[in-house]
């Protein structure tokens, strides 16, 4: 089985501050896909980023940054010089690989993120 | 090339009638998933679907939910004689055949029971 843990329930973030966003996960595939979602008021799923198990380097997707610590088991949704439209709820989620082909996610419970002006 | 399109977008219902949501994936994608999020929680997975098979149905209900992906058409969540407790978010997902780094998420169908 997977899990995927959240930790933080809500986070006040001033404009323009780096933030950081915790997601720990638990799976015994040995192969996994890692996603972040964002979820904003609209309600809509919108895709951020992704990173796969044995990718060598962390993911990057613009302003968009995943700090992947294998070892730990976590993978941190990082985002640079954060605007007042990147607050939302944010969900990590994981694909595991053990039935190829089916790919469902397993989702965290979210981040539910401020930023201040 | 239209994404994920689901409709209704938002859907009222009263204790004991049916409910129907629809889904039509991206083009070319042959492969549906249904989750559901209650309030203030994540998505929950519930059923992937191919066309005409049902793969996983392990986070559907046992009773009152059901789900097909016809050779035509769009895929169908149906939900019996709806509770309260239905009353959520209801999300499709379609990706292609071969695994991908990204599933396709459609905008919803917000169900409320009354």
């Amino acid at each position: 089985a997977q899990k995927i843990t959240q930790t933080q329930p809500g986070m006040f973030v001033q404009e323009k501050e780096a933030v950081t966003l915790d997601c720990t996960y638990d799976t015994s595939d040995p192969s996994y896909g890692l996603f972040w979602y964002k979820q904003p008021s609209s309600g809509e799923m919108i895709f951020l980023i992704y990173q796969g198990s044995y990718d060598q380097q962390n993911a990057t997707e613009g302003r968009y940054s995943l700090n992947f610590q294998k070892a730990r088991k976590s993978a941190n949704l990082v985002i640079s010089a954060s605007q007042l439209g990147d607050s939302a709820m944010y969900f990590c989620a994981m694909r595991g690989t053990s039935n190829f082909g089916n790919e469902k996610l397993t989702f965290g419970t979210g981040t539910r993120l401020t930023i201040i002006p | 090339n239209a994404g994920v399109m689901q409709n209704p977008r938002h859907l009222v219902r009263r204790r004991g009638q049916e409910a129907r949501l629809r889904c039509s994936p991206m083009k070319g994608h042959s492969h549906v998933y249904w989750y559901r999020q209650l309030p203030e929680e994540g998505l929950k997975f519930m059923v992937y679907l191919q066309k005409e098979n049902i793969i996983d149905e392990s986070g559907m209900p046992k009773e009152r939910f059901s789900a097909e992906f016809p050779k035509e058409g769009p895929s169908i969540l149906r939900i019996q004689q709806v509770v309260r407790g239905d009353s959520a978010a209801y999300f499709c997902a379609s990706s292609q055949e071969q695994v991908s780094n990204e599933q396709f998420f459609g905008p919803g169908t917000r169900l409320t029971v009354l």
